[in-house]
């Protein structure tokens, strides 16, 4: 089965670290181009950042909001993509998805989502 | 960076056709996609590449885009269709996804 599992959520105080996961089955995880996206609580969807696969480059892009404190890698030999989320502030309250363009252009494959709740 | 622009929400009666605009500058130069997400869902990509419908989604589901409107049209509106629709470009300039802020649709 094709799927992709996010974990790692929780409830963080503002200015803390949290290490999301994602882990991927059923596809060539290898060539993938994995991408975060969130959503704040009753918000819209906001696209967090990517990271290429090895071969096109292995780079990452990420929202203004989030450079400088989140931080996208992969670990191809666990078919798991990761984001490291530091000096978490209230407004990074959301879920957070993982999600790729698995068979066709657009993202057509997403996890279930893992819940950040930032709050002292 | 490239705002994309849709109307909070938008009714419509069952069996009639819906129709979601998204607002963007020379947005027909882009490819857009199109999602829909219901409550406590993910997302499900609807349309990608401005018209064309990944495998399994009904044809009642087209999209169309021209000029600065992309516009996501939903025929024979059924009750199941009450959902947020999200459209969304890369934008090259800034090498980021960007999403519309959403629309509610609300079958009355």
């Amino acid at each position: 089965e094709v799927r992709l599992v996010e974990s790692g959520g929780g409830l963080i105080k503002p200015g803390g670290s949290l290490r999301l996961s994602c882990v991927a089955s059923g596809f060539t995880f290898n060539n993938a181009w994995m991408n975060w996206v969130r959503q704040a609580p009753g918000k819209g969807l906001e696209w967090v950042g990517r990271i290429k696969s090895k071969t096109g480059g292995g780079t990452t892009d990420y929202a203004a909001p989030v450079k400088g404190r989140f931080t996208i890698s992969r670990d191809d030999s666990r078919n798991t993509v990761y984001l490291q989320m530091n000096s978490l502030r209230t407004e990074d309250t959301a879920m957070y998805y993982c999600t790729t363009d698995y068979s066709v252009v657009g993202f057509d494959l997403w996890g279930q989502g893992t819940l950040v709740t930032v709050s002292s | 960076s490239y705002v994309l622009t849709q109307p909070p929400s938008v009714s419509v009666a069952p069996g009639q056709t819906a129709r979601i605009p998204c607002g963007g500058n020379n947005i027909g130069t882009n490819s857009v996609h199109w999602y829909q997400q219901k409550p406590g869902q993910a997302p499900v990509l609807l349309i990608y590449y401005n018209s064309d419908r990944p495998s399994g989604i009904p044809e009642r589901f087209s999209g169309s885009n021209s000029g600065n409107t992309a516009t996501l049209t939903i025929s024979r509106v059924e009750a199941g269709d009450e959902a947020d629709y999200y459209c969304q470009v890369w934008d090259s300039t800034s090498d980021h996804w960007v999403f519309g802020g959403g629309t509610k649709v609300t079958v009355l």
